[in-house]
């Protein structure tokens, strides 16, 4: 089964402070994603990336950046956390075409 | 522009009964539609797709979804629900042609299943 990990369940920054999430896969998926999930909101794309060194604004890009230096891992930046970016963050990975994605357990991002 | 609606936040059923999730999309061209379920405190897991052919899909723990193509939808069904299948039921939709890789989630139905 194909594994996505992300390296914290929670964390908990000060504004203003640089966070940085972490996603690996390993199955060598092409395309990875990085989605927020908020009560009410359901999950909005933040980036994702189809290719090494490729990366695309999603719905809601402001105050991310992403990085993506391996195919397998695509890191989510927070460049000054500020408290309205509090939220389950989820990164997932896929293939090229059809099928679904898989998802991370998920990172709970507190900022305080 | 993709989109896809959850009507419902929450469904509630008896152990036993049949339960439908409903979920109605919008793209432009032919649509790859998706459901996708979360447990308290994880990711979220493929339960099905739908991408051509036969309108019901068939996926994981006896779930199955109809493909509407006159009423864009996909509603998400289990003939028996079971108190295990309490969780957040998301729907999704990609449209290859235009969206390229992006999926689009609805916003999520919580399913409860009472003993």
């Amino acid at each position: 089964d194909v594994k996505v990990t992300q390296s914290s369940r929670y964390l908990v920054k000060r504004t203003g402070e640089k966070v940085f999430l972490e996603c690996v896969q390993d199955m060598d998926h092409e395309n990875m994603f990085w989605y927020r999930q908020d009560p009410g909101l359901g999950l909005r794309l933040i980036y994702f990336s189809y290719d090494v060194k490729m990366k695309e604004k999603g719905d809601i890009p402001e105050g991310y950046s992403v990085s993506r230096e391996k195919n397998e891992r695509f890191s989510l930046i927070l460049e000054s956390a500020s408290t309205n970016q509090t939220s389950m963050y989820l990164c997932a990975s896929s293939e090229q075409v059809g099928p679904g994605y898989t998802f991370g357990s998920g990172t709970r991002l507190t900022v305080v | 522009a993709q989109s896809v609606a959850q009507p419902e936040d929450q469904v509630n059923v008896a152990e036993g009964n049949p339960l439908t999730v409903k979920c109605t999309y919008s793209v432009s061209g032919n649509p790859y539609l998706f459901w996708y379920v979360q447990y308290p405190n994880r990711g979220l897991q493929f339960l099905l797709k739908y991408i051509t052919g036969d309108n019901l899909v068939k996926g994981s723990y006896g779930f199955e979804a109809e493909f509407n193509k006159s009423q864009t939808s996909f509603h998400l069904k289990k003939p028996s629900a079971l108190v295990s299948d309490s969780a957040l039921y998301f729907c999704a939709v990609r449209d290859p042609y235009t969206g390229g890789f992006k999926t689009i989630f609805g916003a999520g139905t919580r399913l409860f299943v009472k003993a």
